[in-house]
């Protein structure tokens, strides 16, 4: 069974400083990857997704991701946070060829000025 | 391409109370996708279509919860007989069906049961 775990319910970083949100996952088959994010009472916007093409995936907002096969990780970066970056982040895998996703429980990022 | 738009936004209703919710997904996408997102967790996936036909049903939470989509292309999401508990985010997303499928979320319908 495919899953996704999240480490790090709350991670809060300084205006400027290096955002690391952490993501492993577990699949018996070769994953798609999706990290997506979400502002207060509002829906899902995806941020960025592996699908095999690249290790390295370049997202929006300036956010990146690598996909570790060895590490069955898929951890989410931005060299220099911004306020606006303040949000709950979610680490997602799809499902096989049901198309559906299943989330982790989702990170909280605060940035202080 | 306006995305994906779900109504309504909001909804207070007392327990017992039966509620409809609608999802209208982008355009051309042929899937589409219901989440249940509860306070502190990522969302749940309750059933999805392909076109007008419901692919998987088995996840949705109680035989209270129904879901429709009859010309495949606007759904609804029903849930007879509200209880506290159902009290969520309901999310709905749609998507392209194939390797790269990539499902778009709307903003979602915040229910709460009294």
């Amino acid at each position: 069974a495919q899953s996704v775990t999240q480490l790090g319910s709350h991670v809060s970083v300084s205006e400027g400083a290096l955002v690391l949100l952490r993501c492993n996952y577990s699949s018996s088959v070769p994953p798609y990857l999706f990290w997506y994010v979400q502002y207060p009472n509002q829906g899902l916007q995806l941020l960025l997704k592996y699908t095999s093409a690249a290790t390295l995936v370049k997202g929006i907002n300036g956010f990146e991701a690598e996909f570790k096969k060895s590490e069955t990780s898929f951890h989410l970066t931005k060299p220099s946070a911004h306020m606006s970056d303040a949000a709950e982040y979610f680490c997602a895998v799809r499902r096989g060829s049901q198309g559906n996703l299943i989330f982790g429980k989702g990170t909280k990022l605060s940035v202080k000025p | 391409d306006t995305g994906v738009s779900q109504n309504p936004r909001h909804k207070i209703t007392k327990r017992g109370q039966n509620v409809t919710f609608r999802c209208d997904p982008i355009s051309e996408h042929n899937r589409l996708y219901w989440y249940r997102q509860t306070l502190g967790q990522g969302p749940e996936f309750l059933t999805y279509f392909q076109n007008e036909a419901q692919l998987e049903k088995s996840r949705l939470l109680s035989d209270r919860f129904s879901a429709e989509r009859p010309k495949g292309s606007f759904s609804t999401l029903e849930i007879q007989r509200t209880e506290q508990g159902d009290s969520a985010m309901y999310l709905c997303a749609s998507s392209l069906a194939g390797a790269q499928e990539t499902q778009y979320f709307g903003p979602g319908t915040r229910l709460l049961v009294l």
